[in-house]
């Protein structure tokens, strides 16, 4: 499968834990991108990476969040200290040129703060 | 900042009827349309997209049309079949790469 990737699929932890997800694009793309899903809304942006810039950050990141792309290649998203209303679907898209582009999606960490 | 909305939010319809969805957004920069088709439990699915130089676009049953002038734009789906049976997003993008999504509209198609 050479399509966008991400692990875990799914993560339960209790509350003031933290967590960390992995994202790997489409070998090629080098706009990378983190979007949140709470159930029943469309995708909402977080943050983005153009290689290992982190180029734009929505203020939906509050400073518990902390995203890294280190070689331009996979990215992690770090919540520390979660709380219940960080539960969501954390989805990762690529995009292969100066946009706006065509992104493409993973299939998403689900995350259940209990 | 750019604000989508999407409407209506659920439309049911019988097998091989069309389907149509709409969508509105507030920032005149914004020039790039997709649409997404996301299944239960599966990732938003790239489907079509338009940007803001061509007024419509078509791909086999599914086509895109775009106002400029009254900022909104819209999704046709012709012949529907069930496994069109999905959420379908809006999104539109400008001088940010970033995309601003609607709230999705869930089609049912009955066979």
């Amino acid at each position: 499968d050479t399509g966008v990737s991400q692990d875990p699929r799914h993560k339960i932890t209790k509350r003031g834990q933290n967590v960390t997800f992995r994202c790997d694009p489409i070998s090629e793309h080098n706009r990378l991108y983190w979007y949140r899903q709470t159930l029943g809304q469309g995708p909402e942006f977080l943050t983005y990476f153009q290689n290992e810039a982190q180029l734009e950050k929505s203020r939906l990141l509050s400073d518990r969040f902390s995203a890294e792309r280190p070689k331009g290649s996979f990215s992690t998203l770090e919540i520390q200290r979660t709380e219940q209303g960080d539960s969501a679907m954390y989805l990762c898209a690529s995009s292969s040129r100066q946009g706006p582009w065509e992104q493409y999606f993973g299939p998403g960490t689900r995350l259940t703060v209990t | 900042g750019e604000n989508v909305e999407q409407h209506p939010s659920t439309l049911s319809v019988q097998e091989g009827d069309s389907a149509v969805i709409k969508c509105t957004y507030s920032d005149s920069a914004s020039n790039y349309f997709p649409w997404y088709k996301q299944e239960l439990g599966k990732r938003p699915q790239l489907i079509i997209d338009i940007r803001s130089n061509v007024g419509e676009k078509k791909d086999q049953r599914i086509a895109v049309t775009l106002n400029k002038t009254a900022k909104h734009f819209s999704l046709h789906i012709t012949e529907t079949q069930p496994e069109d049976s999905a959420v379908y997003f809006c999104a539109a993008s400008g001088g940010s790469e970033k995309l601003v999504f609607g709230k999705g509209m869930k089609l049912t198609v009955n066979p």
